[in-house]
């Protein structure tokens, strides 16, 4: 079954610091994957998609499928990247995105 | 701004008692989706709908059902509410077809009493 997992609900960081958030997938066939961002107070929208290959907002994420991951980083954390991020997979006939349960980074100053 | 409208914001039913939701989407925008977000988890897929045809179903019963209609507006249906349908629903419509970005509205928080 396909199936997104983001280990960990909340992650805490200092400004500046680097940032990973992780996301692993379980997919049989090609799939596409997607970080969308909830800020405080605002919908649901779309971060970066993997087949883009753009830095968006200074977060990377890069396709591992050996390992199955679509970790997202981004090397200097500021105030303004708080909020829930989710992973999510797209099935290759576009007509399904599964989510994983969310990460909520929190960037102390 | 998306351009992405749901209707009402907040809707308290009672078990039994049937509800429609509703949502409006820009122009162009031929495919949309519904999702349900439970607290503390991400959105899961309910349907999606294409040029007015279903165009995929996650896990849900037949009491969820759906219509898009010819002006990029869409329904979610929900038969015999249970206590566990209380949930933030969601929809999402992309321009020119499934494998495009979606955009989201900002939700209609449903409780079941």
């Amino acid at each position: 079954a396909q199936r997104v997992t983001q280990p960990e609900k909340l992650l805490s960081v200092f400004k500046g610091a680097p940032v990973e958030l992780k996301c692993n997938y379980s997919y049989s066939g090609s799939p596409e994957l997607f970080w969308y961002v909830q800020y405080s107070r605002q919908r649901l929208q779309l971060l970066l998609r993997h087949i883009s290959r753009e830095s968006i907002k200074g977060f990377t994420a890069d396709l591992n499928k050996g390992e199955t991951s679509f970790h997202l980083k981004k090397p200097f954390a500021q105030e303004e990247d708080s909020a829930m991020y989710y992973c999510a997979l797209m099935k290759g006939s576009a007509s399904k995105i599964i989510f994983g349960s969310g990460t909520r980074l929190s960037i102390r100053p | 701004e998306t351009g992405v409208t749901q209707s009402p914001t907040h809707l308290i039913k009672t078990r039994g008692q049937q509800v429609t939701l509703r949502c409006s989407s820009q122009s162009g925008h031929n495919t949309v989706s519904w999702y349900q977000q439970a607290l503390g988890q991400g959105p899961q897929f309910i349907f999606q709908y294409y040029r007015e045809e279903e165009n995929g179903r996650g896990n849900f019963p037949p009491r969820f059902s759906g219509l898009q209609f010819p002006n990029y507006s869409s329904e979610l249906n929900v038969n015999a509410l249970e206590l566990d349908d209380s949930a933030l629903y969601l929809c999402a419509s992309s321009p020119g077809g499934p494998q495009n970005i979606q955009y989201f509205g900002a939700g209609t928080r449903l409780s079941v009493l």
